[in-house]
């Protein structure tokens, strides 16, 4: 099975700072890494898929990047509504497995 | 507009069964695979389960397999979880989810609790 691992696990942030969540593959997963954010009591929402892709409708101060083994997810300048939980998720085989999350709370 | 809506968790006794229901809208549901996602109280994400279009594929997490199935009905609209011999270590959220051909869940649903408990 391919561990995601995520860091950090938590971090706390001003709006308007830039904020960088790491993913690391245990084995190579191609492109195949797509990033959630997911807010208290609400389902898990896509942000970025293959790598670096946005998702319809999310704003452009989220990215994605990496390949291979090593991802990461930039937020360019946080915003009061980006304070949420982040997942990484790899779909390269089964079983598809998550990262551990990196909550991002306010300074 | 995309909707997926799921029904049937609740309190069930260790050893028991349930059957969760997720009925989708707003999309040709035979087109996609689908997910089933969890999230036990205060944890992270766990991938359950995966179905192909036409249900000849099936994909579990080992700590569930051989005690969940996952089945759909394409005439229906809607995706099925088959839960059996539950466990205390099974109680959460449960999410279906639309796999896009990206591979990311693009759509979910809004979850509903199982709860495994005497």
């Amino acid at each position: 099975d391919i561990q995601m691992t995520q860091s950090p696990s938590s971090v706390s942030a001003s709006v308007g700072d830039r904020v960088t969540i790491t993913c690391r593959a245990s084995q190579g997963i191609s492109k195949w890494l797509a990033w959630y954010q997911q807010k208290p009591g609400k389902a898990p929402n896509l942000l970025i898929y293959t790598t670096s892709n946005l998702q319809t409708g999310v704003p452009s101060r989220f990215s994605g990047s990496g390949s291979g083994t090593d991802f990461t997810l930039t937020i360019s300048s946080l915003q009061p509504e980006d304070f949420a939980t982040y997942y990484c998720q790899q779909a390269n085989s089964f079983p598809v497995t998550f990262g551990g999350g990196t909550k991002v709370q306010i300074k | 507009e995309v909707q997926l809506v799921e029904s049937g968790g609740g309190l069930v006794q260790p050893g028991g069964s349930l059957r969760l229901s997720c009925a989708v809208s707003g999309f040709t549901f035979s087109n996609y695979w689908m997910r089933w996602v969890r999230q036990a109280p205060g944890k992270g994400l766990e991938w359950v389960a995966s179905i192909k279009q036409d249900g000849s594929e099936k994909y579990y997490v080992d700590s569930v397999k051989g005690r969940f199935t996952a089945s759909r009905d394409n005439a229906k609209n809607t995706l099925y979880l088959q839960m059996g011999s539950l466990r205390a270590e099974d109680t959460a959220m449960y999410y279906c989810a639309r796999v896009a051909s990206n591979r990311g869940s693009d759509f979910w649903g809004q979850g509903t609790q199982v709860t495994v408990s005497s």
